[in-house]
């Protein structure tokens, strides 16, 4: 079966550091996205990982543990918009992106 | 400069009615998708072309119907629409079929059957 995990609310302060966590089991394991969807938007790319380890790309950063089955995303320096719901996505067998459930999350001055 | 368009944004109609959403691309990719987000934010695809193939159809009543007449257009077209179908659709691309291609989302159809 496909199952991907992520909290479902979080809350952060301006300013402050959030981890958002995304377990998953699925068929296969081609790369591991992270989409972030600001409310009655599209989802928008902000990194992949393929590989073990982590991937920083200016506030934020993505991190990968392929044998645990395990993904963060790292925003630091929280902004105001950067409420937003955090898609985590994993790409299984025949190369299909599965979609978690999505992390909403609020960041308040 | 619009990457990924779709019209309608929004469509309200009746059960039972017959309805087709666009979908357009700029970006010169080779794959194009359906995704469709229920009420809880849940985004699920639907189908998948590359280079005007069909690659992926997930289990979608055959209600739904794509088409792709060209490598830049991708339409959805919904016969008999049901209220379990009120949703926001979304068109997506990638440059070509693969792991590593990010996908490029469409503005979103938010389909509504009353």
């Amino acid at each position: 079966g496909q199952n991907i995990d992520q909290p479902t609310e979080m809350t952060a302060t301006e300013g402050a550091i959030v981890q958002i966590n995304c377990t998953y089991q699925t068929s296969g394991f081609n790369g591991l996205f992270w989409y972030q969807q600001h409310a009655g938007e599209a989802p928008t790319f902000l990194s992949y990982n393929v590989l073990d380890g982590l991937e920083e790309k200016g506030r934020f950063s993505s991190f990968l543990s392929r044998s645990k089955g395990y993904s963060y995303l790292l925003l630091k320096e929280l902004q105001m918009k950067d409420s937003a719901s955090y898609l985590c996505a994993v790409r299984g067998l025949a190369d299909k992106l599965i979609f978690g459930t999505g992390t909403r999350l609020q960041v308040f001055p | 400069d619009t990457a990924v368009s779709q019209t309608p944004k929004y469509l309200v109609t009746q059960m039972g009615n017959d309805k087709s959403i666009k979908c357009e691309q700029n970006l010169g990719h080779d794959t194009m998708y359906w995704y469709k987000q229920d009420s809880k934010k849940f985004l699920k695809i639907m189908f998948s072309y590359n280079n005007k193939e069909l690659i992926i159809n997930e289990t979608v009543p055959n209600r739904f119907s794509p088409k792709s007449p060209d490598k830049a257009h991708l339409n959805l077209h919904i016969n008999s629409l049901e209220l379990g179908d009120s949703a926001v659709y979304f068109c997506a691309s990638s440059q070509d079929w693969g792991s590593s291609y990010e996908q490029y989302f469409g503005p979103g159809t938010r389909l509504t059957v009353t």
